[in-house]
């Protein structure tokens, strides 16, 4: 069965600084993708990046990129100049090819502070 | 183009009743997940339905069921409404076939008094 642990439940960080929120995933699944949402107050998940299992390099979207290990089976998410706005809960997810459903962590609540 | 769209954003209903809760995928999606969100906890996996077909089902009893229908819409019915069924009621859309990126709806928020 596929897991995804995120252990950090809550993370405060600094307007303009920079932050990492940690995601740990299980799998025997070869190809997958991973994901981080954001869930600002509003309740909207809003997609900020994805990785492609397959693809070496580290995804890059503005200010938000991973550090993808996958034989660590590690995916962690780096935001940098962080703004107030990035106050939110970020859930790290999981789908693969053959069970095609998204496995979501518990989340992590991050709170910018000016 | 148009997002996910969900009907009723808000509802309260009374325990013992019955509720349908409605989605539209995006244009050209045909996979619909449905979670449920409790207030302070994660995602929790409801169903999962791909070209009208139920793929998968999570740890749920059977008075949460639901369709797809042909035009890939979906709905959420969930009888015999309990209290702990108050949450954030979630549904996304993807591609077929594939293991891309889900797109969120706003979400229906029901509270059980």
């Amino acid at each position: 069965a596929q897991t995804v642990t995120q252990s950090q439940p809550e993370m405060s960080v600094q307007e303009a600084e920079t932050v990492t929120l940690s995601c740990t995933y299980d799998t025997s699944e070869s190809n997958y993708y991973l994901f981080w949402y954001k869930q600002p107050p509003s309740r909207q998940m809003i997609l900020v990046i994805r990785q492609e299992a397959y693809k070496q390099q580290n995804a890059t979207e503005n200010r938000f990129s991973v550090n993808f290990q996958k034989a660590a089976k590690s995916f962690s998410l780096k935001i940098s100049d962080s703004q107030l706005g990035d106050t939110a809960m970020y859930f790290c997810a999981f789908r693969g090819s053959t069970l095609g459903r998204l496995y979501f962590g518990r989340g992590t609540q991050l709170t910018v502070w000016p | 183009e148009a997002g996910v769209t969900q009907s009723p954003t808000h509802l309260i209903k009374t325990r013992g009743q019955q509720v349908t809760l409605r989605c539209s995928p995006i244009s050209g999606h045909t996979s619909v997940y449905w979670y449920q969100q409790a207030l302070g906890l994660g995602l929790q996996f409801l169903l999962w339905y791909d070209e009208g077909e139920e793929r998968n089902r999570g740890n749920f009893p059977p008075r949460f069921s639901g369709r797809q229908f042909p035009n890939y819409s979906s709905e959420l019915n969930v009888n015999a409404l309990e209290l702990e069924d108050s949450a954030l009621y979630l549904c996304a859309s993807s591609l077929s076939g594939s293991y891309t990126e889900a797109f969120f709806g706003q979400g229906t928020r029901l509270t059980v008094v």
